[in-house]
């Protein structure tokens, strides 16, 4: 069975320049979650997602991230411009509930801004 | 607040040596307590879980007991193997909570590199 996809699997881009990072999670998951990875702040949650409508983007670190989700397999978080402090791993992950449930990453996404 | 501590990588070990990563977590209620791996290059997966107090999380050899006296679940390794080398995240879930407040809270992660 495919797990969670991402893509690109690495992206490098200038400051100022819009990103977009994109995420199919797991056929039959109603749950879905973005995170960031640094070495200084580990693993923060940005924005999860149930039944494709937004629950809690809260530590999305400020406006110029957007997340989307159009349809149940479909997903994207957008860095509008892009500054270099951006520069992380992003894992989308995906579940059958919110939060009873196990969470299955992708692969992740290296951003790096320049 | 709710929050995980896990011990500073990184740690290098040879093989067959005898594994710790010390966890210890501050949460209201009772949460649920997990192990997360990262192998390089890849998400993380799901090692181990124990949901109450006294229980003992185990897969591929490694076991974690939940202490709720000592707000502790440290990870351990009777032999460790060079195909263990990866990130390990404690993390914990707090139960009964919907939204946000029931999510996953990870520690920093411990880097473990085993040696032939």
């Amino acid at each position: 069975d495919a797990g969670v996809i991402q893509s690109p699997r690495h992206e490098v881009t200038e400051m100022g320049q819009e990103v977009t990072l994109r995420c199919k999670p797991i056929s039959g998951h109603n749950s879905l979650f973005w995170y960031r990875q640094t070495m200084m702040r580990g693993l923060e949650l940005l924005i999860y997602f149930n039944n494709n409508v937004p629950i809690d983007d809260s530590g999305m670190p400020e406006d110029r991230f957007s997340a989307k989700m159009p349809n149940a397999s479909f997903s994207t978080l957008k860095i509008q411009p892009s500054e270099p402090r951006d520069s992380a791993v992003y894992f989308c992950a995906s579940s059958l509930g919110q939060t009873s449930y196990e969470q299955y990453f992708g692969p992740g996404t290296r951003l790096t801004v320049t | 607040g709710n929050s995980v501590t896990q011990m500073e990588g990184p740690v290098t070990l040879s093989e067959e040596a005898f594994l710790t990563i010390n966890c210890t977590y501050t949460a209201t209620g009772y949460p649920s307590l997990f192990w997360y791996v990262q192998y390089p290059g890849e998400g993380l997966q799901l090692l181990l879980k124990a949901t109450k107090a006294d229980d003992k999380g185990s897969n591929k050899g490694f076991e974690a007991t939940y202490r709720k006296e000592t707000t502790s679940f440290h990870l351990e390794k009777g032999s460790v193997q060079v195909s263990d080398s990866a990130v390990y995240f404690c993390a914990l879930r707090r139960e009964g909570y919907g939204g946000s407040q029931g999510n996953l809270i990870f520690g920093k992660g411990t880097k473990l590199s085993v040696k032939p």
